[in-house]
């Protein structure tokens, strides 16, 4: 079965800064997707971020970037000019490719300090 | 555009009490499913369905019944609750083409609490 390790329970970060969170996944399939997603307080689950396996390119969405490493089975999520308003649970998630079932890591916290 | 909507989003049970989760979505998907979200946990497949009259079970399946009577409502039935269901669930929906691993929209979600 596949898994999904998010190793950082808990990371901090001061406003305006970088801050990288790791996630790393076992799957013996070749066609898969990855996931970021965002829970802040309200707890409504936010898609950040999706990684096509088979696209060597790494996803990027504004302040939002990924370092896929597919030999690894990394796939950590870089926040460039972190925000207060980014504070909230990240949850790396990964999906067969023809399924719609994702499995999610534990999730990191993400404190962002003025 | 409602996208997924849940109710309810709070309630609380006494063990041995029965209820249902609703969940509607507005947006013709035909693949949805709930989650579990427990602290330390991250969020845990219960049952999912890709179409209407089609359900499966997923990772965390004991004491939970899906049905699947139209495309837009997926509810979720605790019949017998016991204190391992105090959770907060989550629907979720997507277009569930053939491409698979498509995004899931999720609704707000609903805690509940048995005492």
């Amino acid at each position: 079965a596949q898994t999904v390790t998010q190793s950082q329970p808990e990371m901090s970060v001061q406003e305006a800064e970088t801050v990288t969170l790791s996630c790393t996944y076992d799957t013996s399939e070749s066609d898969y997707y990855l996931f970021w997603y965002k829970q802040p307080p309200s707890r409504q689950m936010i898609l950040v971020i999706r990684q096509e396996a088979y696209k060597q390119q790494n996803a990027t969405e504004n302040r939002f970037s990924v370092n896929f490493q597919k030999a690894a089975k990394s796939f950590s999520l870089k926040i460039s000019d972190s925000q207060l308003g980014d504070a909230a649970m990240y949850f790396c998630a990964y999906g067969d490719g023809g399924s719609e079932k994702l499995v999610f890591g534990k999730g990191t916290k993400l404190t962002v300090n003025p | 555009n409602a996208g997924v909507t849940q109710t309810p989003k709070f309630q609380v049970l006494k063990t041995g009490q029965s209820m249902t989760l609703q969940c509607a979505q507005d947006m013709n998907h035909e693949y949805m499913s709930w989650y579990r979200q427990d602290p330390g946990m991250g969020l845990r497949l219960i049952h999912y369905s890709v179409g209407a009259g089609i359900t499966d079970q997923g990772e965390v399946p004991n004491g939970y019944n899906v049905s699947r009577s139209t495309t837009e409502d997926f509810p979720l039935r605790l019949l017998s609750a016991a204190p391992s269901q105090t959770s907060v669930y989550f629907c979720a929906s997507s277009r569930g083409e053939d491409s698979g691993a498509n995004v899931l929209t999720f609704g707000a979600g609903s805690r509940l609490t048995v005492l």
